[in-house]
């Protein structure tokens, strides 16, 4: 069954401080897995896309890393801002099928002062 | 640029009614989607458009219908409202429906059916 999972649900951090979200997933065959970033009232933006030949990307304060082999991908934040405060979306497109896109759950990030 | 809109912004409906929630695009993109998004259970795809003039099932299509006239528009409707179908509603394009396309979403419509 493809799945995407996201640990953990949700995440308090003092401002200033890194964090790292998790998503794992069993879908195949797999084409690429996007983060996305949703504020509270918003649709989800993109953050950053990972296909099967990329280990890291990063996206200014944002990290992107996906290991294949173990069918896992993390989101690593650097020195958080109050503005990082929002749902973080892992999305896996599988290569094959009509409905090819699996959306996790989401991780609700919440930065404090 | 607008990118996606979508309309109303918020909405209470009384069960039985009928409703279409509204999403243009002006990004010329081929493919739009209609997703809802529920706590816990993240987004959640209803039907799909790859291309002007077709549409598809997603997840959870059951109690909503959609049309593609043309490439900008993609209206949901919901013939007779239910509690259930109280969610978030999120519209998205994008310029296939493939490979490394990004979807881009909406803002979105609260839908309360009582």
């Amino acid at each position: 069954k493809n799945q995407v999972e996201q640990s953990p649900q949700s995440l308090i951090i003092l401002e200033g401080k890194n964090c790292t979200l998790q998503c794992n997933y069993t879908v195949s065959p797999f084409s690429n897995l996007r983060w996305y970033k949703q504020d509270t009232g918003r649709g989800p933006v993109s953050l950053t896309i990972m296909t099967f030949s990329e280990n890291t990307k990063s996206n200014g304060r944002y990290t992107a890393t996906l290991d294949a082999d173990t069918k896992q991908s993390s989101l690593h934040i650097t020195a958080s801002q109050l503005s990082d405060s929002a749902s973080y979306i892992c999305v896996v497109r599988r290569q094959t099928g009509a409905n090819n896109l699996f959306f996790g759950t989401g991780t609700r990030l919440t930065v404090i002062p | 640029t607008a990118g996606i809109t979508q309309a109303p912004t918020s909405q209470i409906l009384a069960a039985g009614r009928s409703m279409t929630l509204r999403c243009t695009q002006d990004m010329r993109h081929n493919a739009m989607y209609w997703y809802r998004q529920d706590l816990g259970l993240g987004l959640r795809l209803i039907h799909y458009s790859n291309t002007a003039g077709t549409t598809g099932k997603g997840e959870v299509p059951d109690g909503y219908s959609v049309s593609r006239a043309n490439t900008d528009d993609f209206p949901l409707t919901l013939a007779s409202a239910v509690p259930s179908q109280t969610s978030v509603y999120f519209c998205a394009s994008s310029d296939t429906s493939g490979g490394l396309s990004e979807q881009f979403f909406g803002p979105g419509t609260r839908l309360t059916v009582l």
